[in-house]
Parts: C-alpha cells; sequence; structure tokens
C-alpha cells in the first residue's frame, strides 16, 4: 500500500527566516505530487504541482518555491518567510482524473 | 475558473438525526467530483469520487449523490465518531483551469454530532 510521509510535523519560524518542507512517498512510482496550503477559514490552495522528476509548476504566485529531485519526493522551500506564510501545508500525490491521497500535514507558524 | 461552495458551514446534530450536506460546484467540464474528511490537525481522508451525473456511492453511513450542478453527503444515523469537517472538491479538464490536474476545494461543512 501506498504511504506518504511529511516533516516536520510543526515548525515555528521568524519572519525573513528560511524554510524547507519534506514529502516522501512510498509504495508508487512516478506519481504526481502536489503542495496545498490550508488556512484558517479557507479551502486548500494548490500551490504547486509536479509530474516528473525536475518539473514544477507553479499556481499561486508567492515567495515559495518547490522542487523534485527524486520521483517520490517533493520539497517545499522559502529563502525568506513572510507572516503571511503561516498555515497547514499539505503533501498529496494522485493520477490524472483520480482522488489524491493527502500526507499528514505540516503546522507552520511564522512570528 | 473552477468554484466550489459548501454549505452550511457548520452543522450540529444529535447522534442519529440524519441529514445532508450540499457542494455546488462550476466547472467547464467535470473530470472528477471527490469527498474527504478532515480531523482536527490531520490531513484530509479520501472518502468518495464521483464521475457523472447520477451516480452514487456509499460507505457505512454515509452516501455521496451527484447532478450536473451539485452534490450531496448524505449521513444516515450518525455517530460523535463522524463528527469532522467534510471537504469537497473538483477536478476540471486541463482547459478549465485550476491546473492539470489540481482540485478545487469548498471550504468545508464543520460536522458535530452530539451523544
Amino acid at each position: 500500500s501506498q504511504t506518504i510521509h511529511q516533516w516536520p510535523a510543526t515548525l515555528v519560524q521568524p519572519v525573513g527566516s528560511p524554510l524547507s518542507l519534506e514529502c516522501t512517498v512510498e509504495g508508487t512510482s512516478n506519481p504526481n505530487l502536489y503542495w496545498y496550503r490550508q488556512a484558517a477559514g479557507r479551502g486548500l490552495q494548490l500551490l504547486f504541482y509536479s509530474v516528473g522528476i525536475g518539473q514544477i509548476s507553479s499556481e499561486v504566485p508567492q515567495n515559495l518555491s518547490a522542487s523534485r529531485p527524486q520521483d517520490r519526493q517533493f520539497i517545499l522551500s522559502s529563502k525568506k518567510l513572510l507572516l503571511s506564510d503561516s498555515g497547514f501545508y499539505l503533501c498529496a500525490w494522485g493520477r490524472q482524473g483520480m482522488p489524491q491521497y493527502f500526507g499528514p500535514g505540516t503546522r507552520l507558524l511564522v512570528l | 475558473e473552477d468554484q466550489v461552495t459548501q454549505s452550511p458551514e457548520a452543522l450540529r446534530l444529535q447522534e442519529g438525526e440524519s441529514s445532508s450536506l450540499n457542494c455546488s460546484y462550476t466547472v467547464s467540464g467535470l473530470r472528477g467530483l471527490f469527498w474527504y474528511r478532515q480531523d482536527p490537525g490531520k490531513g484530509p481522508e479520501f472518502l468518495f469520487t464521483l464521475y457523472s451525473a447520477g451516480e452514487e456511492k456509499e460507505k457505512e453511513r454515509l452516501k455521496a449523490t451527484l447532478t450536473k450542478k451539485e452534490s450531496f453527503l448524505h449521513i444516515t444515523a450518525p455517530k460523535p465518531e463522524d463528527s469532522a469537517t467534510y471537504l469537497c472538491a473538483v477536478q476540471g479538464w486541463p482547459d478549465g483551469g485550476g491546473g492539470a490536474d489540481g482540485l478545487t476545494f469548498g471550504k468545508g461543512t464543520h460536522l458535530i454530532i452530539q451523544p
């Protein structure tokens, strides 16, 4: 069966500091990978998706970036965090036309 | 642009009191409609996929239905453990917006079942 991991589970960072969140998937190959953000009172917002190694598409302009160095690894980064980057970050995997399966999430608080 | 609106925002029921959650959507071409359950502080858990109007799916006390404009999640004789936020999402075809594969989510319905 497939498993998706995210870490860290919780992160508190000062404004202007860098960020690196990691997501890995087990039990499947060549998955589509996604980063979503869930802010209080808002629905899940798609940030990035990837259909393969090194292939990243951005949905929302922001100071975040994503990379996919390996088939089942997806990384979300920032050089300088903003207060507005606080939220619940969710990684998901899926295939075209099929459900997406989510990881446990990372709670980020920027102070 | 794909849009999803869920109602009500919050719903409080007594144990055993059946009800329905609504998901209204607009999408240029529906590839799939998805229901998820999310517990506090956790990632969404997949429940159902519906692909075409008239389709129905059931799982324990939950039943999802789909029309051309909306979907309903019916909950029959709920128990306290059914308390959660229920999310609806749509996936359109690439030229309908929302990214080649991304899901467009509603804000969810926060369901509380009181014993």
